[in-house]
């Protein structure tokens, strides 16, 4: 188990469904970010999210919108998405913004039919 | 572009020996580099963080950074089946909130 927990766990959708995934995390940390991994591959940056205000967003579909509703709490809103974008979508934060280490939670799996 | 390069393996170990893994980076000014430890299936989990030259151990673990060489290492050693997993190396480009770069990683697996 971690301390950045994300809900839910698997979630499977149609493509003209909307749904939200949600990361929170009690650390105090005060940066979060979204990274999306595919079977096999790497994790790749989505969003960062530096004192709850968007700092990064690395090209990614506006099918997919990122929220920081508080320095605790971050939503990734799902719209309209396609079949290539299921995935592991894996939440992490950090205590600061000086490159200290990012802790993941345990991810949403997504499944678009 | 940022990139991180390791061998993707498998790279496959007796039990109770060194197993060691290597990364290289290209962002020359690149300030902190980890290694995360990812079981089939689960979220990458943080094994070392390194920040200057030279080694730092955890335990079974050290890290090793050579920033002129753009290199970093991870030894395990005794390592047992349980180390069985892909380890990724990530670096953090900026020392800001920037995100990770990961490398593809490298399956490692412990043979009993």
């Amino acid at each position: 188990d971690t301390e950045v927990t994300q809900t839910p766990k698997h979630l499977v959708m149609g493509m003209t469904n909307k749904k939200s995934l949600k990361c929170e995390q009690h650390m105090g940390h005060r940066a979060m970010y979204w990274y999306k991994q595919k079977a096999k591959k790497p994790p790749e940056l989505m969003f960062v999210y530096s004192y709850e205000k968007l700092s990064i967003n690395e090209s990614v579909p506006s099918r997919f919108s990122p929220e920081c509703p508080n320095s605790s709490l971050l939503n990734l809103h799902l719209h309209a998405l396609q079949p290539e974008d299921s995935a592991l979508y894996l939440c992490a934060s950090s205590v600061g913004t000086k490159g200290q280490p990012q802790h993941f939670g345990d991810g949403t799996r997504l499944s678009i039919l | 572009q940022k990139e991180v390069e390791q061998n993707s393996g498998p790279l496959s170990v007796p039990e109770g020996a060194i197993a060691s893994l290597n990364c290289t980076y290209s962002d020359r000014g690149s300030q902190s580099f980890f290694w995360y430890r990812q079981y089939s299936g689960k979220s990458p989990e943080l094994i070392m963080s390194i920040y200057s030259n030279g080694d730092q151990e955890d335990g079974r673990f050290t890290a090793q950074l050579n920033k002129a060489s753009q290199y970093v290492s991870l030894l395990i050693r005794d390592s047992q089946p349980s180390d069985s997993a892909t380890y990724l190396c990530a670096v953090n480009a900026g020392g800001g909130a920037d995100g990770l770069t990961f490398g593809k990683g490298t399956h490692l697996i412990i043979q009993p």
